[in-house]
């Protein structure tokens, strides 16, 4: 089965909108990050953030190790947070990122 | 400070064509990862380095797929006869240490017609 799960699988906001994508994962990580992609593009790091509570703008991720999620909050939502997220984890000492199929938000202005 | 870069950005073949494709990882960064990302899927890892040596490529097609990284810094993708199959986005992403955070480049767009 998929070891890293998100939810919702889309989502669409109007501007302004807050949103809360979640990432359940299977086994314990080492590494934990969110990342952006527009359509036909890169992967942005948004966060690493393994463990606690990340503010980085206007992105807080909250990671609960024991109980193996994680989530990703959007405060103001603007038509330019629209894309894919994707959460990414490291399990023991593999090295490699094994990641989520994304939630693809919408923000409609 | 540059990130990753990658080239070529978009590469078109015919099956049992053979392409290469190159990364430059962050400055000073000892961790290479090569990464396949089907259309509408998450990235798969497929192989990666630290320094010079490869730490895991298990995941490589290793009847096809060949990569590289003889010096610890730059390193190239190989595929020698590519099939429909293998159509796809190939990130590459450098890290320094364990557990580090991962910087992906911006990908190559592989179609196989």
């Amino acid at each position: 089965g998929q070891q890293v799960q998100q939810s919702p699988a889309s989502l669409v906001l109007q501007e302004g909108e807050n949103a809360e994508l979640q990432c359940n994962f299977s086994s314990t990580a080492t590494q934990l990050q969110w990342f952006y992609q527009s359509p036909g593009g890169s992967l942005v790091s948004l966060l690493s953030n393994p463990s606690g509570t990340k503010h980085t703008g206007r992105l807080t991720s909250t990671t609960v190790t024991k109980e193996r999620r994680s989530s990703l909050h959007i405060s103001s939502s603007q038509t330019t947070d629209s894309g894919t997220y994707l959460c990414a984890i490291e399990t023991g000492n593999t090295g490699k990122l094994i990641f989520g199929l994304g939630t693809t938000l919408q923000v409609q202005p | 400070e540059a990130g990753v870069t990658q080239s070529p950005r978009y590469a078109v073949l015919q099956e049992g064509q053979a392409v290469s494709f190159w990364c430059d990882p962050i400055s000073g960064h000892d961790t290479l990862y090569w990464y396949q990302q089907p259309r509408d899927q998450g990235p798969q890892l497929l192989v990666y380095f630290r320094d010079e040596a490869v730490i895991d490529n298990s995941q490589l097609p290793s009847d096809r797929f060949s990569a590289v990284r003889p010096k610890g810094t730059n390193s190239t993708l190989k595929i020698q006869s590519a099939k429909q199959g293998d159509t796809a986005t190939y990130l590459c992403a450098s890290s320094l240490g364990d557990h580090a955070e991962q910087f992906f480049g911006p990908g190559t767009r592989l179609t196989v017609l």
